[in-house]
């Protein structure tokens, strides 16, 4: 498996503001991926974050308000934009290491927005 | 169009005693398919994943029953105890040549009484 860590784990944010998420994983991974769960609700895909390419958005997700950045093999950043009360969710990144099939998530970041 | 459907919403079930959980899928695509164990507060964990080439897989308590023809796969938990309260996902992706991104089912909470 992984180690995976992410920052902040929880935030209080005002609306119109931005956030920035980052994760952190202990090993050189191909694919991360960054989900949202809503409270009590299961785990939808925002998008596919790959190393050297730009990251691939699902349907209901835009690259304006959720910027995200790959720079290297370890690391990824998901950047809630222009936040509302309606973003308030739990932001959660995986990994899949190279050659498997296994996602592996991170802690996850439990954002309130006011 | 929720492609993976999970079943029941929720469990309870008393110490001892067998945890079922079904799941359905629509897309033939999907080749994999793996659960997850969550807590409050913690990003999902990998418990236990199947290929359609097996029709069941044990690991320790946890049983993973597939059945290709009709698209379903159940978890069950045996002698359940009281740790194993969580919320379970099932989840599906297709073959890597997709993009290996998981759909996950709507998730039971699961009580196990002691």
């Amino acid at each position: 498996s992984a180690v995976i860590s992410q920052k902040p784990s929880r935030d209080i944010c005002q609306r119109g503001t931005s956030l920035t998420i980052q994760c952190q994983v202990d090993s050189q991974v191909t694919m991360m991926f960054w989900y949202r769960q809503q409270p009590g609700q299961s785990l939808t895909l925002i998008a596919t974050a790959n190393q050297g390419s730009e990251a691939t958005y699902e349907s209901g997700f835009v690259i304006d308000k959720f910027p995200i950045s790959r720079p290297n093999l370890t690391f990824s950043t998901l950047t809630v934009s222009n936040m509302s009360p309606e973003d308030s969710s739990i932001y959660l990144c995986s990994v899949m290491p190279s050659g498997r099939n296994e996602q592996y998530f991170g802690p996850g970041t439990r954002l309130t927005v006011t | 169009q929720q492609q993976v459907k999970q079943s029941p919403q929720s469990l309870i079930v008393q110490k001892g005693g067998i945890s079922i959980i079904n799941c359905a899928y629509e897309n033939t695509a999907f080749d994999y398919f793996p659960w997850y164990q969550q807590f409050p507060g913690k990003g999902p964990a990998l418990l236990i994943a199947i290929r359609p080439d097996v029709s069941e897989k044990k690991e320790g308590r946890f049983t993973i029953s597939f059945n290709k023809s009709a698209k379903q796969f159940s978890l069950h938990i045996m002698d359940s105890q009281p740790g194993d309260s969580a919320t379970y996902f099932c989840a599906a992706s297709p073959h890597k040549a997709a993009g290996n991104k998981l759909t996950f089912g709507g998730g039971t909470r699961v009580l196990v009484k002691p």
